[in-house]
């Protein structure tokens, strides 16, 4: 069964440091979202992109945060300088066009980011 | 008020139980309603989808309430690896892209 991949699995980097977390959806969806969840917490919804254009993102998505399809399979979520509350596990997710099986979001296994 | 409300538990039951989780949205236009089940430090994963006139998968019945904004998950003949956190989660209606909102989960802990 076709799944949503994640990588790296975890991800330790500095304060102030660039990460890119990478994503590849199954093959056939069209809707990729981004959420967060801080250990301990619920998850959050960072941002859903379609038609490669943002179309919407949270509070949390401020300027530090920027995500991109640069060819036809990988999404990427790119923090460009973390601070040490960008600690948590991100999850990408997909959803087929929304006639199909409407609403219905599969999620990758999601990377732990630490940042120290 | 939270926009998806949820008992945390944990909810300690024997093999063999019925359980039962409520959940509350505060949004009245939420268009679609799930049950996910998150293992500990895994992906949420979708258990259900929750339907105006109730829909039972074998062991679960999930109900919606739509004049009470209430979403239920029943349980029953629980299993040992039911043990998990059940997140109540509904859609939003802005913009037609469909984000999840979640709630914070309630854990179960099933015990022999």
């Amino acid at each position: 069964e076709p799944e949503v991949t994640q990588t790296p699995s975890h991800q330790v980097t500095q304060m102030g440091q660039e990460v890119i977390l990478r994503c590849v959806p199954i093959s056939n969806h069209l809707y990729f979202y981004w959420y967060r969840q801080i250990l301990g917490q619920k998850v959050e919804f960072l941002v859903s992109f379609y038609n490669n254009e943002i179309s919407e993102k949270s509070e949390i998505f401020d300027d530090q945060f920027s995500v991109e399809r640069p060819d036809g399979s990988n999404f990427t979520l790119k923090i460009r300088s973390t601070k040490l509350e960008d600690s948590a596990m991100y999850f990408c997710a997909s959803r087929p066009d929304g006639t199909l099986r409407y609403n219905e979001q599969f999620f990758g296994p999601g990377t732990r980011l630490t940042v120290l | 008020r939270k926009e998806v409300e949820q008992d945390p538990g944990p909810f300690n039951v024997p093999e063999g139980a019925t359980v039962a989780f409520n959940c509350t949205y505060s949004n009245s236009a939420s268009q679609s309603f799930f049950w996910y089940r998150q293992d500990c430090r895994k992906e949420p994963k979708l258990l259900m989808s929750v339907y105006s006139s109730g829909n039972e998968d074998g062991r679960f019945t999930a109900q919606l309430n739509r004049a009470s904004q209430y979403i239920s998950l029943l349980i029953r003949d629980s299993k040992l690896s039911d043990s998990a956190t059940y997140l109540c989660v509904v859609t939003s209606v802005s913009g037609g892209y469909n984000k999840l909102i979640f709630g914070a989960g309630t854990r179960l802990a099933v015990h022999p």
